[in-house]
């Protein structure tokens, strides 16, 4: 069965500083990995996703996930944080059905 | 997302009771799901359907049904709600040839 770990519940960072969020799978076949972001009292929105080519994906609002086989990992990543990227993220892995697997989430915490 | 509607987006109900939750998309999608979120869980899926015809339980689908009314209308019935519930349900869905699932707002619904 597919999975998917957010290691992190929390991840601190100062406003300006360079974010990560850290997110391993482990899947059977070629993984198809995605990033979603759910702000207070929102649905969850789309971010990234990978599914074959460049290992460096590039999504919404400046962020970007790099994709490393030999790790199963898709970390999250942004140069520069805003407090408005305070939320919960969400990484999620899809199987051969087109089902979700996600992780429990990791907050998001931007401050000043 | 605004084309992901879900009503009511807040409900607050007795144990024993039946309650509907519904999802309406005018995305033109034929795929949809119903998941559950649960603080430090993340997202489970509890059902989903590829069209009108076609139903699938997730993997926690027991306490809960589903109607596929419509392409654009899939609703998440729980016949007897019991307080383990409660929990923040969401509709989401996928084109047929697309990679990316899309989400609606979320139902907050409280077991008492």
């Amino acid at each position: 069965a597919q999975s998917v770990a957010q290691p992190e519940d929390q991840v601190n960072v100062a406003e300006g500083n360079p974010l990560t969020v850290k997110c391993t799978y482990s899947v059977s076949g070629n993984p198809y990995l995605f990033w979603y972001v759910q702000y207070p009292n929102r649905g969850l929105q789309f971010l990234l996703k990978y599914i074959t080519g460049d290992n460096l994906v590039k999504g919404s609002y400046g962020f970007e996930a790099e994709f490393n086989k030999s790790q199963t990992s898709f970390h999250l990543k942004k140069p520069s944080a805003l407090v408005s990227d305070s939320a919960l993220y969400f990484c999620a892995v899809r199987d051969l059905f087109n089902k979700l697997t996600f992780g429990t989430g990791t907050q998001l915490k931007v401050e000043l | 997302d605004a084309d992901v509607t879900q009503t009511p987006r807040n409900r607050i109900t007795k144990t024993g009771k039946r309650i509907m939750l519904e999802c309406s998309q005018t995305k033109g999608h034929d795929r949809m799901y119903w998941y559950r979120q649960d603080p430090g869980l993340g997202l489970r899926l509890i059902y989903y359907s590829f069209d009108v015809k076609d139903i699938n339980k997730g993997e926690i689908s027991d306490g809960y049904s589903v109607s596929r009314q419509a392409q654009a209308k899939f609703s998440l019935s729980l016949e007897s709600a019991i307080p383990n519930q409660t929990a923040l349900y969401f509709c989401a869905t996928r084109g047929g040839s697309g990679d990316t699932q899309y989400f609606g707002p979320g139902t907050r619904l409280t077991v008492l």
